[in-house]
C-alpha cells in the first residue's frame, strides 16, 4: 500500500509478557516516529529514527521499552515485562527527507495489557 | 520548558463562531510548522502547512510569529464537522518533528 502500515491493529496481552508492534513506512521515508497515545490524551514522544540509527531516544519510558529499524524501513517497537500502564496506542509516522515535510501516521497498534 | 507547549482545551464553541488556537515553541531554530487534526480514535492527518507570510484556506487561517515563538489557527464560521483535536507541529530541523498535546474543539449546535 501507499500509507504507512501498522500490525497488529489491535493486540491483548497478559502483564509479564513481551509484544513487538510492527511499522512500514512509507516507501523512500527516511525519517520514522513512534508516538504512544494514553486514552484521551495527546501524543507522547517515543523515539525517532533517522535511516536506521536513533538519534532521539529520549522518549522512552524505561529500559522494557526498545525499538529497531532495518533496511531504512520497517521498525519494531518491542515492550517487554509488559505492564498494565503500557495500554494505549502505538502510533508510528514517517517523513520524507528535508526540512518542509509532512508527517504521514498509521492507523496505530491498540495496545490493551490485562 | 517544554518544547511546543498547546492549551489541551477543551475549547465549546457555538456553530458558526470564530475561534482561535495559539501554540508557542521554545527552539528559535525550527524551520517549519504544521497543524494536524485527529479525529476521536483515529490517526493525526496533515491540516495546513503554516508559512511565514502566513496562509489561508478556506475558513482556516494559519500563522506565524517567529520573534514571539508561537504559531496560531483560525477558524472562521465553525461547524459541527470542525469538532477534533488540533496539533500543532514543529520541525526543529534534522527531521526531527516535534508534536504538541493539542487542543481538543468542541463545536456545539
Amino acid at each position: 500500500g501507499a500509507g504507512v502500515s501498522q500490525s497488529p491493529s489491535n493486540k491483548v496481552t497478559e502483564k509479564g509478557k513481551d509484544v513487538e508492534l510492527r511499522c512500514d513506512p512509507i516507501s523512500g521515508h527516511t525519517a520514522l516516529y513512534w508516538y504512544r497515545q494514553r486514552l484521551g490524551q495527546g501524543l507522547e514522544f517515543l523515539i525517532y529514527f533517522q535511516g536506521n540509527s536513533a538519534p532521539d531516544k529520549s522518549g522512552l519510558p524505561s529500559d522494557r521499552f526498545s525499538a529497531e529499524r532495518t533496511g531504512e524501513s520497517v521498525s519494531t517497537l518491542t515492550i517487554q515485562r509488559t505492564q498494565q500502564e503500557d495500554s494505549a496506542v502505538y502510533l508510528c509516522a514517517s517523513t520524507l527527507q528535508g526540512m518542509n515535510t509532512e508527517a504521514f501516521f498509521g492507523q496505530g497498534t491498540r495496545l490493551t495489557v490485562v | 520548558r517544554k518544547e511546543v507547549e498547546q492549551d489541551p482545551g477543551p475549547f465549546n464553541v457555538p456553530e458558526g463562531a470564530t475561534v482561535a488556537f495559539n501554540c508557542t515553541y521554545s527552539n528559535s531554530a525550527s524551520q517549519s510548522f504544521f497543524w494536524y487534526r485527529q479525529d476521536c480514535r483515529k490517526e493525526p492527518k496533515l491540516l495546513m502547512s503554516v508559512y511565514s507570510s502566513g496562509n489561508e484556506d478556506g475558513r482556516f487561517t494559519a500563522q506565524l510569529n517567529r520573534a514571539s515563538q508561537y504559531i496560531s489557527l483560525l477558524i472562521r464560521d465553525s461547524k459541527l464537522s470542525d469538532s477534533a483535536t488540533y496539533l500543532c507541529v514543529v520541525n526543529e530541523g534534522y527531521q526531527k518533528v516535534t508534536f504538541g498535546i493539542g487542543t481538543k474543539l468542541q463545536v456545539i449546535p
